[in-house]
């Protein structure tokens, strides 16, 4: 079953406006990743999130982590066409050693 | 280094007959994950494979799925009498594992399996 469920389920912005995405997850946790995905084909892992951070920056993205709201958002700052993909949080359960995606946000960037 | 590889790219097979997919993790990597994609959704956990321990298979669908894994290397899902439902793309991902906290995953290009 699927832990994490992101908002918005889709997101069409300008190129050079800012992007936010949300993820709501339901267990504890040792640390929560996002993903980016192109074409509907394999992911890349952006960046991870320990669960005693509450904010991470790596390049223009931008993660913070609420463990008491089991929550978490992405920012991507300046976005650009390239950025368009689907973008996945990514969980692992205290109690298990494998990650739960999410549902998943699809971002379109025009130009 | 190499990455993620996976055989084939794209499958089409007709519904009943079996398929067999293919997964090369990087080396060195302890944990193998199968993933199945539904068009537009997300990713739906198949099996896990840990080092030489039992592998957590709570994620396949039904008694026609099963995997395989050879040591620390090579896995294969095995799809027998195909249905169309199990049109979709599958994923492999590969990873370090280390006490109880999860690393980050490197994802395969995927086998798009269409079953007609």
């Amino acid at each position: 079953s699927q832990q994490g469920e992101e908002d918005p389920q889709a997101l069409s912005i300008q190129e050079g406006e800012n992007a936010t995405m949300n993820c709501s997850y339901k267990t504890s946790i040792n640390n929560l990743q996002w993903y980016r995905q192109n074409s509907g084909r394999g992911l890349v892992h952006l960046i991870l999130i320990r669960s005693n951070e509450r904010e991470k920056h790596s390049g223009r993205l931008r993660v913070t982590l609420d463990t008491s709201k089991k929550s978490s958002s992405l920012l991507i700052t300046a976005s650009r066409a390239a950025d368009t993909a689907s973008y996945f949080c990514a969980t692992d359960d205290t109690g298990f050693q494998k990650l739960v995606f999410g549902t998943g946000t699809r971002l379109l960037v025009s130009p | 280094g190499a990455g993620v590889s996976q055989s084939p790219s794209n499958k089409v097979t007709e519904k009943g007959k079996d398929v067999e997919l293919r997964c090369d993790p990087i080396s060195g990597h302890t944990a193998l994950y199968w993933y199945r994609q539904r068009l537009g959704q997300g990713l739906e956990f198949l099996i896990y494979f840990q080092g030489n321990s039992a592998p957590d298979k709570s994620g396949l669908p039904s008694d026609r799925f099963s995997a395989e894994r050879t040591g620390e290397s090579v896995s294969t899902l095995t799809i027998q009498r195909t249905q169309q439902e199990d049109s979709a793309v599958y994923l492999c991902a590969s990873s370090l594992v280390g006490g109880r906290s999860s690393y980050e995953q490197y994802f395969g290009p995927g086998t798009r399996l269409t079953v007609t």
